[in-house]
């Protein structure tokens, strides 16, 4: 069965400055999507960021890019330039393509301090 | 504007007494699916469908049905729920298939006493 791992509960950033989110993801799939979902305290889950495995280049949407390293099997988020409204938990998750499922991992919550 | 609603957005309810939560989308999305968010455990999926009369099980479907009669709707049935049933449920859509991107909507916040 399909796994992700976000090793860090909790991150804090200083406003204007770059923090990494982690996450490991573990599976024997070879077809397969990735994705960062953002749940502000409003608890509305939005896209942050998609990447499909068989591509190998690194997804970006403005300030937010992911380190994708598919033989490691890590995904992690880097938001440059941080700002307040950045401040929400971050989940990583899975799609199966076998399964059909998105499976999330723990959740992320980041903190932007003025 | 392109969206997935549900209602309610907050119930409260005793075990035992079955009820509904609804979810309609307006963006002729094929792929509808349920998830439930408790803490430190991230999002589960509860059941998903990929069209009209297809549904199948997610990771956590114990205690709940489901029913896609039309594209548009995928209510989430609870028959007899229990304290466990607890917690906050998302409804989300996606063009074809979950790989694309889904849409959620804003969560119903359930508590079963």
């Amino acid at each position: 069965a399909q796994t992700v791992t976000q090793s860090q509960p909790e991150m804090s950033v200083q406003e204007a400055e770059t923090v990494t989110l982690s996450c490991t993801y573990d599976t024997s799939e070879s077809d397969y999507y990735l994705f960062w979902y953002k749940q502000p305290p409003s608890r509305q889950m939005i896209l942050v960021i998609r990447q499909e495995a068989y591509k190998q280049q690194n997804a970006t949407e403005n300030r937010f890019s992911v380190n994708f390293q598919k033989a490691a099997k890590s995904f992690s988020l880097k938001i440059s330039d941080s700002q307040l409204g950045d401040a929400a938990m971050y989940f990583c998750a899975y799609f199966s393509q076998g399964a059909q499922k998105l499976v999330f991992g723990q959740g992320t919550r980041l903190t932007i301090n003025p | 504007e392109a969206q997935v609603t549900q209602n309610p957005r907050y119930l409260i309810t005793v075990t035992g007494k079955k009820l509904t939560v609804t979810c309609s989308q307006n963006m002729n999305h094929e792929y509808m699916s349920w998830y439930r968010q408790d803490p430190g455990l991230g999002l589960r999926q509860i059941y998903y469908s990929m069209n009209v009369e297809v549904t199948d099980k997610g990771d956590v479907p114990e205690g709940y049905k489901v029913s896609r009669k039309e594209k548009r709707n995928f209510p989430l049935i609870l028959e007899s729920p229990s304290p466990n049933q607890t917690s906050l449920y998302f409804c989300a859509s996606s063009t074809r298939t979950g790989q694309e991107t889904q849409y959620f909507g804003p969560g119903t916040r359930l508590l079963v006493l």
